[in-house]
């Protein structure tokens, strides 16, 4: 059975990057044809798509995003991180991670479909 | 403000039927499938209906998905108390070359 397990440090300083990384148990990244993608939850509030990697390396990152995240991939480690740079108060969120189902299609293989399953996900806050 | 259009809130009472709505435009919902999400008090979320219609193994057939247009919905019936819970929707969107999720809307069982 597929497992996801985020982890990474739970208070970051404004202004500074925040990393998290996403470890893959019960299966490898490398050996199946996903995306892998974080997401993430504010308090209180809705779900926000932060962007997905495949196991080759090619990303998809949310346009309002996109200046400050990377996502990377390790197969060795069957890990994949996410760093998101110069946070603020409006980054505090519980970050998930999950499996992102793809398609093929004629732009080549894109994370059109669902996320499962998830991670307990993990609170980020950023303060100083 | 979501890509992805839902009421806030809905509610029932045991046994009874409802439905969750979820409004988007041609470059979402109106071009690819839709999936919904069930996120418990204070769990993950958790795959409830994928592909427009299509349940996950050991999902209830009490949950239905349908769409139509740019517009889906999510049917539960014979309501039960567990199903008190927060449910998204979600699609990829063609313009934003990227996954956009509704605003969420909490189901209270009365």
């Amino acid at each position: 059975q597929l497992q996801l397990q985020e982890s990474g440090p739970g208070l970051v300083k404004p202004s500074e990057t925040l990393s998290l990384t996403c470890t893959v148990s019960g299966g490898s990244i490398s050996s199946s044809s996903y995306y892998w993608g974080w997401i993430r939850q504010p308090p209180g509030k809705g779900l926000e798509w932060i962007g997905s990697i495949y196991y080759s390396g090619s990303t998809y990152y949310n346009p309002s995003l996109k200046s400050r995240v990377t996502i990377s991939v390790d197969t060795s480690k069957n890990q994949f991180s996410l760093k998101l740079s110069s946070v603020t108060a409006a980054d505090t969120a519980v970050y998930y991670c999950a499996r992102h189902v793809p398609s093929i299609t004629i732009f080549g293989v894109v994370p059109e479909n669902w996320f499962d399953p998830w991670g307990q996900g993990t609170l980020v806050t950023v303060s100083s | 403000q979501s890509v992805l259009t839902q009421p806030p809130s809905a509610s029932g009472t045991p046994g009874q039927r409802v439905t969750i709505s979820c409004s988007g435009s041609s470059s979402n919902i109106g071009s690819n499938t839709v999936n919904w999400y069930q996120q418990l008090p204070g769990t993950a979320p958790k795959l409830l209906i994928y592909s427009n219609n299509q349940r996950p193994s050991g999902v209830p057939d009490r949950f239905s998905g349908s769409k139509s247009g740019t517009s889906a919905s999510l049917a539960i019936s014979g309501l039960q108390s567990e199903d008190e819970a927060d449910y998204y929707c979600a699609a990829w969107d063609d313009s934003l070359n990227g996954q956009v999720f509704g605003g969420g809307t909490k189901l209270t069982v009365l």
